[in-house]
């Protein structure tokens, strides 16, 4: 079964860095393409980055780059979203999940407030 | 960008009737190389993660039951769900992955009533 668990979001000022993992099971993990996506409260999806299986290539949405980071560690299976000079309206859950998104985890929530 | 326009944003229906997402793109998401479109549908259920239900337009997930059906081609979408039921209350979305940015429709909110 496949399985994808976030972890390390939570109560952040804004202007702070926050760090998100999400350990992967369940499958072979460096065969797949990897995405986070948010979702603000109440408010629809919207997709954060994508990172080949390999590593080597990234994509981001406008209002991230230069600020968010993804990368992932193959032998731990395991992908992260560094998230740097964090704003208000980055405020949301963040859940990971198998590009584009066969497969997702149950999220992570994270509040950029002062 | 590619922009996903869906609609309705909310629908009310009684169980066992049949109903239907539409989202357009203002992009064909139609791969010229192998003929296929870059288009899935997600549900999400209230409290849950979404969940994918069709994607390359018309392809079933998986244990997805066959009353969800998707079809269309080129920049016209649609999600049809037969004989609704109670357990299928929840938003659904469009997602395009053609090209990056990925991007997703507004959302459909549907209630049973």
């Amino acid at each position: 079964e496949v399985q994808l668990v976030e972890s390390g979001g939570g109560l952040v000022q804004p202007g702070r860095s926050m760090k998100l993992s999400c350990a992967a099971s369940g499958f072979t993990f460096n065969n797949y393409d990897m995405a986070w996506v948010c979702q603000a409260p109440k408010k629809g999806l919207e997709w954060v980055a994508t990172i080949s299986y390999d590593g080597s290539s990234t994509y981001y949405r406008d209002s991230v780059k230069g600020r968010f980071t993804i990368s992932r560690d193959n032998a731990k299976s395991t992908l992260y979203l560094q998230m740097d000079s964090l704003r208000s309206e980055d405020t949301a859950t963040y859940y990971c999940a198998r590009h584009p998104g066969a497969n997702w985890g149950q999220g992570v929530m994270v509040t950029v407030s002062s | 960008d590619i922009v996903m326009t869906q609609s309705p944003s909310s629908l009310a229906v009684s169980a066992g009737e049949t109903v239907t997402i539409n989202c357009k793109s203002s992009q064909s998401l139609l791969s010229s190389g192998n003929q296929k479109n870059y288009l899935a549908w997600y549900q999400q259920k209230p409290g849950q993660s979404p969940k994918l239900l069709i994607y390359l337009a018309s392809t079933r997930e998986s244990g997805v039951p066959d009353r969800f059906i998707g079809s269309g081609s080129g920049t016209d979408f649609t999600l049809t769900i037969s004989s609704v039921q109670a357990e299928d209350l929840a938003d659904y979305y469009c997602q395009q992955h053609y090209s990056y940015p990925l991007t997703f429709g507004s959302g459909t909110k549907l209630e049973i009533k």
